[in-house]
């Protein structure tokens, strides 16, 4: 199998303060890295690439300022989404992909309530 | 650019029956992956199946099945036996080889297995 672990599964923070997401690839190593929002009964959104020794790639309407990602090794990438609002409030899903299969494999998820 | 299509927003059938959930997809790709993911109540994303386009031998899961037509661009899903716990939200994605490898999805069929 391919596991992907995501931490925290919830959190609640204050606005204007700066939440920290990481993703990790427990066990198998990824180049590669995505990370998606997905809004109640919808489907997911890309919100950017995250590749491992570089810069991410982010689509289009995607603030990088606002969702700083960091992919500092082959397991783990992080999203921080920094001056939180409540309109940041939603459910993060990380994936990561294995480079043999060509295929993502997901993280739990996590719900992000901003007050 | 690619799109991908669910015509069906929402099923419903009794346990151990049979059902098929559609997808349609559009690009001008000839070597690319379609995948069925499913979401539980949970939220968590799991594969469900992987089919490459290059190979013509619908690919199976156990109960899991795919009808793939490439020239028709139909990817359907077929559930056998369907369970109390195949009650979840089902996306078909796509996925073109090489370059950024970028999901994407359908906007996801709602099955209910009723008892």
């Amino acid at each position: 199998g391919a596991v992907v672990s995501q931490h925290p599964s919830w959190v609640i923070c204050k606005s204007g303060t700066s939440v920290k997401i990481e993703c990790r690839s427990l066990d198998f190593q990824a180049t590669t890295m995505f990370w998606y929002r997905q809004f109640p009964k919808q489907s997911l959104m890309l919100m950017a690439t995250s590749n491992e020794g570089s810069k991410a790639t982010y689509e289009q309407g995607v603030e990088k300022d606002k969702f700083l990602i960091n992919h500092a090794s082959l397991t783990l990438s992080t999203l921080t989404v920094t001056s939180a609002h409540p309109e940041d409030s939603s459910f993060y899903i990380c994936s990561a992909r294995r480079t043999e299969l060509e295929t993502q494999y997901f993280g739990p998820g996590t719900r992000l309530l901003v007050l | 650019a690619q799109t991908v299509t669910q015509s069906q927003p929402e099923m419903s059938v009794q346990e151990a029956e049979t059902v098929t959930l559609s997808c349609t997809y559009d690009t001008s790709e000839s070597n690319y992956y379609l995948f069925w993911y499913k979401q539980p109540p949970s939220r968590q994303m799991i594969l469900v199946i992987r089919q490459e386009a290059y190979k013509q031998q619908n690919a199976t899961e156990n109960r899991f099945s795919v009808n793939f037509q490439k020239a028709a661009k139909s990817f359907s899903l077929k559930i056998s036996d369907s369970q109390l716990g195949d009650t979840a939200m089902y996306f078909c994605a796509f996925m073109k080889r090489g370059g950024a490898q970028k999901l994407v999805f359908g906007q996801g069929t709602r099955l209910t297995i009723n008892p």
